[in-house]
């Protein structure tokens, strides 16, 4: 089992859709981490979370200890949101630990 | 554009042989990271430093090593390489050794194709 999962692995919506992308892991962490990689190839932080939720204009991520497990959504989604998510932990040894990305495609 | 920057852009080079990829951080920021970002495995992290000094270790194979200049930009030396080293390499930074609570900013990467 890896120690990060994310769900869904692919992801299509239509322009304005409201959109969750998942991530559970099976490791103690410190923090969690959501990631962007645009097509590109670039990696933007979106955020980092050790507790409770975030929000930056039209993406707000979620996190729950207890279950392990957190939320990335992205409200009134938009074609230039089409990118690869990746959801990433570091544990108590500054070890990151990524998962393996849900590639989002908006269509116009 | 984060303020990280990262060279050679490309690097295509051959079994055996040995390259180095260079990263500048940010202005200000202490902590270097590494990664590696291949096709089969995704993202791994390869090793950190802070201020010159090696603070966490990954994913990084022996033949693989890295450091940190006392201008703060690092250096990661990939020898002995094989077809399986092809990969996306980037750097990343942040404003101090507790990477765990600070947002990273990452450079554009290197990729490198070993033929």
């Amino acid at each position: 089992k890896n120690e990060v999962e994310q769900s869904p692995q692919n992801l299509t919506a239509q322009e304005g859709e409201f959109i969750t992308i998942n991530c559970s892991y099976s490791v103690g962490i410190s923090a969690l981490h959501w990631l962007q990689q645009h097509p590109g190839g670039g990696i933007v932080s979106l955020f980092m979370l050790s507790s409770g939720k975030k929000k930056h204009g039209r993406l707000i991520a979620t996190i729950n200890i207890q279950e392990k497990h957190s939320s990335l959504h992205i409200t009134a989604s938009h074609p230039r949101d089409s990118a690869v998510y990746i959801c990433a932990v570091s544990d108590y040894g500054q070890n990151f630990v990524f998962g393996p990305g849900t590639r989002l495609s908006v269509l116009p | 554009d984060s303020g990280v920057t990262q060279t050679p852009k490309h690097l295509i080079t051959a079994t055996g042989q040995r390259v180095t990829l260079r990263c500048s951080p940010r202005s200000g920021d202490l902590s270097v990271y590494w990664y590696q970002q291949s096709l089969d495995q995704g993202l791994q992290f390869l090793i950190q430093y802070y201020n010159g000094e090696e603070r966490a270790k990954g994913n990084i194979l022996e033949r693989f090593s890295a450091q940190q200049f006392p201008d703060l930009h690092s250096e990661l030396n990939l020898s002995s390489l094989e077809l399986g080293d092809s990969a996306l390499y980037f750097c990343a930074s942040s404003a101090s050794t507790a990477g765990v609570t600070d947002t990273q900013y990452f450079g554009p990467g290197t990729r490198l194709t070993v033929l």
